[in-house]
């Protein structure tokens, strides 16, 4: 298997443009995440999905961060408009059931000036 | 007090060190156990999982501590290799929540 699949690896952006961050999960694993990491907090869980739905987007930090799974294998997650405070590594992770290990993707790095 | 909490440390120990760490979990009925490797600029990657009566992995032994609510990592023998982030990874046993990690503990291992 290929591993946690996510797109693009690095993403320069100026603050009020749209990011989109996309993720492709590990075949047959029924939960995705959604993770942000910085220094500061460490990593921060926004949302996650069962099955394609979302379950617990509690993490998500405000309206302009928004979340997708329109199938079992692709997500995305949504930043607009953009701000400088959300420069961070995000990671998608997927795992098989909600509580059994998770394997990440690489993440993508954010940098919005 | 936090859900999961670590010494961030550095820690900085020689080669063929034993090293030891430890996190305190808050929710008494948290029931799974995971120790994460994050290296530099890299994704967390599964380390072990930690199991009730304690389990080890070559150089790598995870215990649990239910009465006082932490787990520990000890690493026998350290490499260079070892240098990383090692991150606690728990459950908070409620309907619907996913794993908590916390925020790590970072080991630096020199020559």
């Amino acid at each position: 298997d290929a591993g946690v699949i996510q797109s693009p690896r690095h993403e320069v952006t100026e603050m009020g443009q749209e990011v989109t961050l996309r993720c492709k999960p590990i075949s047959g694993h029924d939960y995705l995440f959604w993770y942000r990491q910085t220094m500061m907090r460490g990593l921060e869980l926004l949302i996650y999905f069962n099955n394609n739905v979302p379950i617990d987007d509690s993490g998500m930090p405000e309206d302009r961060f928004s979340a997708k799974m329109p199938n079992a294998s692709f997500s995305t997650l949504k930043i607009q408009p953009s701000e400088p405070r959300d420069s961070a590594v995000y990671f998608c992770a997927s795992s098989y059931r909600l509580l059994n290990e998770q394997y990440f993707g690489p993440g993508t790095r954010l940098t919005v000036t | 007090r936090k859900e999961v909490e670590q010494d961030p440390g550095p820690f900085n120990v020689p080669e063929g060190a034993t090293v030891a760490f430890n996190c305190t979990y808050s929710n008494s009925a948290s029931q799974s156990f995971f120790w994460y490797r994050q290296d530099c600029r890299k994704e967390p990657k599964l380390l072990m999982s930690v199991y009730s009566s304690g389990n080890e992995d070559g150089r790598f032994t995870a215990q649990l501590n239910r009465a006082s609510q932490y787990i520990s990592l000890l690493i026998r023998d350290s490499k260079l290799s070892d240098s990383a982030t090692y991150l606690c990874v728990v459950n908070q046993f409620l309907a619907g929540t996913a794993l908590i990690f916390g925020k790590g503990t970072t080991l630096s291992v020199s020559s």
